[in-house]
């Protein structure tokens, strides 16, 4: 079984529509991200958490909101879906006692913004 | 600041030729290095990490990479490419920070593997 799960895999919405990303994880890892992947862009950081209680923001973080529903949960919110956010979306899980704080991906999910 | 260079958006080499991707990598300090590779609806997997140690580096499927300070490089290589090597390649950055690290994904190299 996948270490890091995503749901839903794929998603098409329409501009406006709240839309919700979960991320599940069985590594016991404390720190958790939302990155996006756009062509050509490599991917960008959304938001992160460090652990239950710590939330931060990345580079491009608005029009996004996350909630840390637990240490093995951490959803990403489009309160009000645009056009610009469709993209693949990533989590990522990291445990800072390995070298590096080497992160570990899960699956994606491709969101279209109609 | 930080900062993650890879210099071909795209590389296609041969079947059974070598393979070599290339990043540039500025850093404050001493930094992690690592390599992913993407297939095509997939997600993220690590190839390789740099974490201070040796700077010759062995991963997965046969590819390794060389830590160079002096030339601020971490280029990926394998002797051999293999057609299922085709898929984009990430090379990444983690510098530590007040409060944890910060990584940078650079933006990709797709490779491509002709028969």
């Amino acid at each position: 079984d996948a270490d890091v799960t995503q749901t839903p895999r794929n998603r098409i919405t329409k501009t406006g529509k709240r839309i919700m990303l979960e991320c599940s994880q069985t590594k016991g890892h404390d720190r958790m991200y939302w990155y996006r992947q756009d062509p050509g862009l490599g991917l960008q950081l959304i938001y992160y958490s460090f652990d239950v209680k710590d939330i931060n923001k990345g580079e491009i973080s608005d029009g996004y909101s996350v909630s840390r529903q637990a240490q093995a949960k951490f959803s990403l919110s489009l309160e009000s879906a645009i056009p610009n956010q469709t993209a693949l979306y990533f989590c990522a899980t990291s445990d800072p006692r390995t070298p590096g704080d080497t992160q570990y991906f899960g699956p994606g999910t491709r969101l279209t913004v109609l | 600041a930080q900062s993650v260079t890879q210099l071909d958006s795209h590389v296609s080499v041969s079947e059974g030729t070598p393979v070599l991707l290339r990043c540039n990598y500025s850093s404050s300090y001493s930094p992690s290095l690592f390599w992913y590779v993407q297939h095509p609806n997939k997600g993220l997997q690590l190839l390789l990490k740099y974490t201070s140690a040796a700077t010759l580096v062995k991963g997965i499927n046969g590819f390794e990479a060389e830590f160079k300070k002096s030339e601020t490089s971490f280029h990926l290589t394998k002797p051999s490419a293999h057609m299922s090597d085709a898929a984009e390649y990430f090379c990444v950055v983690s510098d530590r920070v007040t409060g944890g690290f910060k990584t940078i994904f650079g933006a990709g190299t797709r490779l491509f593997v002709k028969a």
